[in-house]
């Protein structure tokens, strides 16, 4: 079993659209979770970090939690071009490691 | 911007010669940590350091090695280049508050082993 798991894309959405993001997790210590966002060729940009169970804003972005479902989303709301990325689930269960899913390409269509 | 900045940014290498990696880290993060990242997958943790000192490792061989300066900037040393170790190497420097730890990545550095 893969630590981090994401659904598989691409995901393709209308501009305006929401983008829905899904990622679990396998081990149940994890207490740090993270989406960061990977533009084709560059590297990841942090654009969320949540740690309790429950939504946390930002922005367009909003984060969902559930640790007893192992289970961490992300909602893209109002979704632009400029959305347009790899978007990669990272938990951190120790100290140290950052476990990282493959990602999911998202595609929002003009 | 992160503060995170690597060099070379792109690198083309021979199978079976020597690479070394570098990074500096964002001011004030003391905690440096290294990721390999192949096409279309996440990135994967290689080991980091804390205080000049590696506290934690992945599942890399050991001819992946690292180091850490007192000014908290690392270098990455790769022996014996192999053709899958051709990836784009991550270095992320680490901020703490209370329990809560975020990682920044630098621009990367792409190697090319042929």
């Amino acid at each position: 079993q893969k630590e981090v798991e994401q659904n598989s894309g691409p995901l393709s959405v209308p501009e305006g659209a929401i983008a829905s993001l899904n990622c679990t997790y396998s081990d149940r210590g994890s207490q740090s979770f993270f989406w960061y966002r990977q533009y084709s060729g560059k590297s990841p940009e942090l654009i969320m970090s949540i740690y309790s169970n429950g939504d946390k804003e930002d922005g367009r972005f909003t984060a969902q939690l559930n640790k007893a479902s192992q289970y961490v989303s992300l909602l893209i709301r109002d979704s632009q071009p400029s959305d347009s990325a790899t978007y990669l689930c990272a938990v951190r269960s120790n100290d140290y490691k950052l476990s990282f899913g493959a990602g999911t390409t998202v595609t929002v269509r003009a | 911007e992160t503060g995170v900045t690597q060099s070379p940014t792109h690198l083309i290498k021979t199978r079976g010669q020597q690479v070394t990696l570098r990074c500096s880290s964002q001011s004030g993060h003391n905690t440096v940590s290294w990721y390999q990242q192949a096409l279309g997958q996440g990135p994967q943790f290689i080991f980091q350091y804390y205080r000049e000192e590696e506290n934690g490792r992945g599942n890399f061989p050991p001819r992946f090695s690292g180091l850490q300066f007192p000014n908290y900037s690392s270098e990455l040393n790769v022996n014996a280049l192999e053709l899958d170790d051709s990836a784009l190497y991550l270095c992320a420097s680490s901020k703490t508050t209370g329990d809560r730890t975020e990682a920044f990545f630098g621009q990367g550095t792409r190697l090319t082993v042929v």
